[in-house]
Parts: structure tokens; sequence; C-alpha cells
């Protein structure tokens, strides 16, 4: 357990539909990221929000759309998606400081038909 | 342009021997380098750090070498275990910079018994 908490494990979803991704942490931490993680593919950064503010938008597309109500809840929002958008989805939280880890949860495994 | 390198997609060791992951860097910034390992379908986790103003680090059956003037660090595993199949992530930050750290593309080893 990382302290990090990711709903639902599994998502298979047709390209029409709209769903959303829920990340959850209670470590106290002001970061929160979302990575996406694509199969033979790096880790590719895709949102950062520090104190509820988003820092980082690494020219996601709009179909993509964050959330983060508080610092201790981030979601990412899903409409129109393509298949190649399948793949794992993490969430991650660290302090805003240099030389802190990320703490990861165990990702949400997206498939898009 | 990728700042951080993993340039062995992946490394296949008999299980007792000595697995060796390099990771290369070109931005002189980065003073902060953390390796996560990764198993399917789940998160990254923290496995070690180290900082430039060190050359080693050790915990365990694992160790980090840094070499600053070569902008290389490698991360020893020994003796290496079935267990350790996963795939590694090399990480670096730079201290006063963004906290947001660089990931490399990954290392998938596979630790045959």
């Amino acid at each position: 357990e990382t302290g990090v908490t990711q709903t639902p494990r599994h998502l298979v979803m047709g390209m029409t539909n709209k769903k959303s991704l829920k990340c959850e942490q209670h470590l106290g931490h002001n970061a929160m990221y979302w990575y996406k993680q694509s199969a033979k593919k790096p880790l590719e950064l895709m949102f950062v929000y520090n104190f509820k503010e988003q820092t980082e938008n690494n020219s996601v597309p709009s179909r993509f759309s964050p959330e983060c109500p508080n610092s201790s809840h981030l979601f990412l929002h899903l409409h129109t998606l393509q298949p190649e958008d399948s793949a794992l989805y993490l969430c991650a939280s660290s302090s805003d400081r240099s030389n802190e880890k990320l703490f990861f949860g165990s990702g949400t495994q997206l498939s898009v038909l | 342009d990728q700042q951080v390198k993993q340039n062995s997609p992946s490394l296949s060791v008999q299980e007792g021997r000595i697995s060796i992951l390099n990771c290369d860097y070109t931005n002189s910034m980065f003073d902060y380098f953390l390796w996560y390992k990764k198993y399917p379908a789940e998160g990254p986790t923290f496995l070690i750090s180290i900082s430039s103003i060190k050359d080693k680090n050790e915990d365990g059956r694992f160790t980090v070498f840094l070499n600053k003037s070569a902008k290389h660090l490698s991360l020893h595993i020994v003796p290496s275990q079935p267990g350790d199949s996963a795939v590694y992530f090399c990480a670096a930050t730079a201290t006063g910079g963004s906290y947001i750290p660089t990931f490399g593309r990954g290392t998938s080893l596979i630790v045959h018994p």
C-alpha cells in the first residue's frame, strides 16, 4: 500500500462514452500527477497539480480533462477517446520539494474500443 | 530530446548473477537521481536514490553508482533473484529547479531461475 489509491483498476469504454478516473492520496502531499504508460513506451507526464493549481499540461489532448478539487483528490475525466488512448494511467503524489520521491497508485488499465 | 536515457530496453540475467542497469543524462543541472521498479499492471515504486554529492549508495542487494563527469549512473543488483524481474526506471531532478522528475524509458529486467 503506497498511500495512493486509484479507481477503477480496469476500465473498458467505447469511443463515445464519458468516464472518470479517480485518485486519492493520504500522504499529506501537495503535488499530484497524472502519467500515461503505453505498451513499450516511457512514462508520459500528462498533468501536474500543486496545491490544487495546475502547473503542467504536457500538450495533452482536450479529450482528457483533469480536475483537482483539493490536494488529496485528483480526477481525470475522459470523453470521446480513441483506441490509441488505451494505456495504463498512473496517478502519483509527492511533496513539492526537489529530491522527493513520487508515490504511485496501482493505475487504471484503460481499454478504448 | 530525452534528458534521461536508458539505452537498453531489456536485460536478461541468470539468478544469482549481477544485474547492471544503466542510465545516462544530459542536463548538467540534475543533481538527484532515483530508481523506480515497476511490475506489470502496477505503479512504479521507489527503490533507491543518490545525491550528486555521493558516488555510491547501497541498500541491501541494490547499489547505485554515479559518475558525474560522465553523466552516467548505474544500478547494480546482486545477487539477482527472479522476483527482481520488472521494469526499472531511472529519474532525475535538479535541486532548486522543478520538483517534477524526468524519467527514462525504462529497462525490462528478466532474471531466469
